[in-house]
């Protein structure tokens, strides 16, 4: 079940703006992972994070692995309209005992 | 390299019936986990095999079943359907030998009448 708490739940933005979502857990992750889900498909992952401190980008997408392990930012620059979805963050611990988040649901007015 | 398949995409089925669906991983991957995805619950995880063995089990009743065969595609199976299993049953391969990433398939969206 759910042990990460994603948010916020769902964010309005226009074009051209930043979006700043986060997750938090209480417990310790050896792995966080940042998908998005569109409509009818499944969850495609976009950044994945190792080590504690870690600050990754991939494009307009910069994600970090939280210090103390129990948590992960993910920041999209610049958004465009088909930045649209849905964004879910995971922590993983081995062993593919993975725990999502409750996603963040994105809408980009153009 | 080609991604995770799963089949079929859409399913419609009456209460009572049973229902299996596939899944195809990523070539070299040994590990298939079963996703349960609706809106009220979010992604709940409800089995993972690995080598044809079910390794980890998530917390659903009997109803929901799997296997994994040698090549290590999988098979979900849900027995007697009610209208909750409703929902979108996603697959995710892995390497399953340590921390690793899953890769999802695009999901099988099941309705139960």
């Amino acid at each position: 079940g759910q042990q990460l708490n994603q948010s916020p739940q769902s964010m309005f933005i226009q074009e051209g703006e930043d979006v700043s979502m986060n997750c938090t857990s209480s417990s310790i992750f050896n792995t966080w992972l940042w998908y998005k889900q569109d409509p009818g498909e499944g969850p495609v992952l976009l950044i994945a994070l190792y080590k504690a401190g870690e600050l990754t980008s991939n494009g307009r997408l910069t994600a970090q692995f939280g210090i103390t392990r129990k948590d992960s930012f993910l920041n999209i620059s610049a958004s465009i309209p088909s930045d649209v979805g849905i964004y879910f963050c995971a922590g993983q611990r081995g062993n593919n005992d993975m725990r999502f988040g409750a996603g963040t649901r994105l809408t980009v007015k153009p | 390299k080609a991604g995770v398949t799963q089949t079929p995409r859409y399913l419609i089925k009456t209460r009572g019936q049973q229902v299996t669906l596939s899944c195809s991983p990523i070539s070299g991957h040994r590990s298939v986990s079963w996703y349960q995805q609706t809106p009220g619950q979010g992604l709940q995880f409800l089995f993972e095999y690995f080598s044809e063995t079910q390794r980890n089990k998530g917390n659903f009743p009997g109803r929901f079943s799997g296997r994994q065969f040698s090549n290590s595609r999988s098979e979900m199976n849900v027995s007697t359907l009610e209208l909750g299993d409703s929902a979108l049953y996603l697959c995710a391969s892995s390497s399953g030998l340590g921390p690793d990433t899953q890769y999802f398939g695009p999901g099988t969206r099941l309705t139960v009448l």
